[in-house]
């Protein structure tokens, strides 16, 4: 099945190490997008790709940075993780057009020890 | 900058009855996408029901259905016949359809199915 995979689940990182999150999909949407999600909380958007154009969000650290070499993979990396950073983190894919529905991975559970 | 606001952190309902979980939305734009999800927990987020703006009827599926008030930017979702399987995180979500791809959510309603 057509679908967004996101590797791996759990991620445990020590503060301050460097870590990378990653996403790869099968839909080729043109879109992707990465979302921090604490608690039972709304997922915030961080940043998202339309093809290879990066869009970041105003309010986002400098402290996460994105790549998508292709149209199937997506990283987040988190490049000094503080306590703050621990959360879900959701990525999703949506087309241009069509019906825009967000499709979305399981999630990384990110914990910073 | 387009917002949505669920004022609901929590709601309940009894097997076999039906509930409705409140949505709003603000934007200057004529013309947008509206969508609920779902997530249950741990597991991931799936997309309920959509609504284009444009469109006067509101969307149904199945036991789920909106009722959109355009001019009150108003979004709810009325699950009927509610099943211990709709337990689950709700959010209301807001794109616009030109200019950009940006998936806005609301702060979500928790939905509790008492057997």
């Amino acid at each position: 099945d057509a679908m967004v995979i996101q590797n791996p689940r759990y991620q445990v990182t020590q503060f301050g190490k460097p870590v990378t999150l990653s996403c790869s999909q099968t839909l080729n949407h043109n879109v992707m997008y990465w979302y921090q999600q604490k608690s039972s909380q709304a997922p915030k958007l961080l940043f998202h790709y339309y093809d290879k154009d990066f869009n970041n969000e105003a309010d986002t650290p400098d402290n996460f940075q994105s790549r998508r070499p292709n149209t199937s993979f997506c990283f987040l990396d988190i490049r000094s993780p503080g306590l703050g950073d621990a959360a879900m983190y959701l990525c999703a894919t949506s087309n241009r057009g069509g019906n825009a529905e967000a499709f979305f991975g399981q999630g990384t559970r990110l914990t910073v020890v | 900058a387009q917002t949505v606001t669920q004022s609901q952190p929590e709601m309940s309902v009894q097997e076999a009855e039906t509930v409705t979980l409140s949505c709003t939305y603000d934007t200057s734009e004529s013309d947008y996408y509206l969508f609920w999800y779902k997530q249950p927990p741990s597991r991931q987020m799936i997309l309920v029901i959509r609504q284009e703006a444009y469109k006067q009827q509101n969307a149904t599926e199945n036991r789920f259905s909106v009722n959109f008030q355009k001019a009150a930017k108003s979004f709810s979702l009325k699950i009927s016949d509610s099943q211990l399987g709709d337990a689950a995180m709700y959010f209301c979500a807001y794109r616009r359809t030109t200019g950009g791809f940006k998936t806005i959510f609301g702060a979500g309603t928790r939905l509790f199915v008492k057997a």
